[in-house]
């Protein structure tokens, strides 16, 4: 299995709403990734776990919570967003030896839109 | 701060023709890499090359480095309707941790039938 499965695909959510995505993957990789991509634009790195622990946030607004249940699944909880967090979320996990630059896997992303 | 830049932004063949994508960056670096995204989709790992390799293949891509200039590029030869995606390098960041990547801003390659 060699997947990185994201769920919702496509969200819509009010200014006032608490949602959260889902990444989950199968393939004993101990370092997952939160990216954020605007259209025609790359993605942009917002939070690194490694080993279930945060080891990167950068510096993303606190109304983006994320949380590594266990290795394998990976959170996003959102709350209080504004119409500018409307883009496309994508989770990636890699290997996590670290020592070298990793090779990521990516999901097919969360569409967002926020009212 | 953005590391690797493509260039062209776009660029728009025939299908059969060669597509050839270029990407700078500005530190040095241990390895570069290259993906590949569909419209709307996440992003797919086509390449890795290592800062003491100058030329690395996988069945119609061919990937340079050159660290002296700091670039790279990325040839797909007998282009095909399917490889119509952005293509995106990436670059550790310097002097920090291998785990943040960043992407350049890609280039947006359209493969006409």
């Amino acid at each position: 299995d060699t997947e990185v499965t994201q769920t919702p695909k496509h969200l819509v959510m009010g200014m006032t709403n608490k949602k959260s995505l889902k990444c989950e993957q199968h393939m004993g990789h101990r370092a997952m990734y939160w990216y954020k991509q605007k259209a025609k634009k790359p993605p942009e790195l917002m939070f690194v776990y490694s080993y279930e622990k945060l080891s990167i946030n950068e510096s993303v607004p606190s109304r983006f919570s994320p949380e590594c249940p266990n290795s394998s699944l990976l959170n996003l909880h959102l709350h209080a967003l504004q119409p500018e967090d409307s883009a496309l979320y994508l989770c990636a996990s890699s290997l996590g030896q670290g020592a070298v630059s990793e090779k990521l896997f990516f999901g097919s992303g969360t569409q967002l839109s926020v009212l | 701060s953005q590391q690797g830049e493509e260039d062209p932004q776009a660029l728009s063949i025939q299908e059969g023709e060669n597509a050839t994508m270029n990407c700078s960056y500005k530190t040095s670096i241990n390895n570069l890499q290259w993906y590949r995204q569909n419209s709307g989709r996440g992003l797919v790992h086509l390449i890795l090359i290592r800062s003491n390799e100058r030329e690395k293949h996988s069945g119609r891509l061919r990937v340079t480095l050159d660290t002296s200039k700091k670039s790279s590029s990325l040839l797909i030869t007998a282009s095909r309707a399917a490889d119509t995606a952005s293509y995106f390098c990436a670059t550790p960041n310097s002097g920090g941790s291998n785990y943040k990547l960043t992407f350049g801003k890609g280039t947006l390659l359209t493969v006409n039938p």
